[in-house]
């Protein structure tokens, strides 16, 4: 069975240093992995996604995750963050053996500080 | 420019009224979905749909109906509205390479 955990319900980081929200899954066989950032009063919109290709994905904005099967994890991260990056961001899995239904983390709300 | 609509963006009815949610999709993609979110929370799968006159309940049960008569358009419907209704509702497609686009999402709120 699909499962998605993400560890931290708040992060709170000053701007310009390093972003980390972490992930963590389980899955019965290969997942698609998505992490979906959604802005106060605005729609999802997609980061980055993960598809079997290369376990580095880079997303929009900079930021980029990183699959690691041993690990079961897809913790997404951003070198510098910037005050607009302020917002939640829910991880994602998919599997084809559950005809792609999607599971979501509980999301992460990610404070700025200036 | 959006390719999936939700109307109304908001809506502040009182309770036991009839309401309607819209999402039209210009895409022509066949899989459709409707998910609840309270704030702060996760989405919730209530509904979904795989084409033409195919609708499915989701992960959590919801008193909301939906229909499928067209392919471009996948309403919802709540018969008599309560409070413990009140939430946003996103409706989104997936496409063939299994990446979900969302519409704005619609805020309910049931007095």
């Amino acid at each position: 069975a699909q499962s998605v955990t993400q560890l931290d319900s708040h992060v709170s980081v000053s701007e310009g240093t390093p972003v980390l929200l972490r992930c963590n899954y389980s899955s019965s066989y290969s997942p698609s992995l998505f992490w979906y950032v959604q802005h106060p009063n605005k729609g999802l919109q997609l980061l980055l996604k993960y598809t079997s290709a290369a376990t580095l994905v880079k997303g929009i904005n900079g930021f980029e995750a990183e699959f690691k099967k041993s690990e079961t994890s897809f913790h997404l991260t951003k070198p510098s963050a910037h005050m607009s990056d302020a917002a939640e961001y829910f991880c994602v899995v998919s599997e084809v053996d559950s005809n792609y239904q999607l599971i979501w983390g509980a999301g992460t709300k990610l404070i700025i500080k200036p | 420019e959006a390719d999936i609509y939700q109307t109304p963006r908001y809506l502040v009815i009182g309770t036991g009224k009839k309401i309607t949610l819209e999402c039209s999709q210009t895409m022509g993609h066949d899989k459709m979905y409707w998910y609840q979110q309270d704030p702060g929370m996760e989405l919730h799968l209530i509904h979904y749909s795989y084409g033409v006159n195919s609708t499915e309940k989701g992960d959590l049960s919801s008193e909301s109906t939906v229909s499928r008569i067209r392919t471009e358009h996948f309403p919802l419907t709540l018969e008599s509205a309560r409070p413990s209704h009140t939430s946003q509702y996103l409706c989104a497609t997936i496409s063939g390479a299994n990446v979900l686009t969302f519409g704005a999402g619609s805020r309910l709120t049931v007095l």
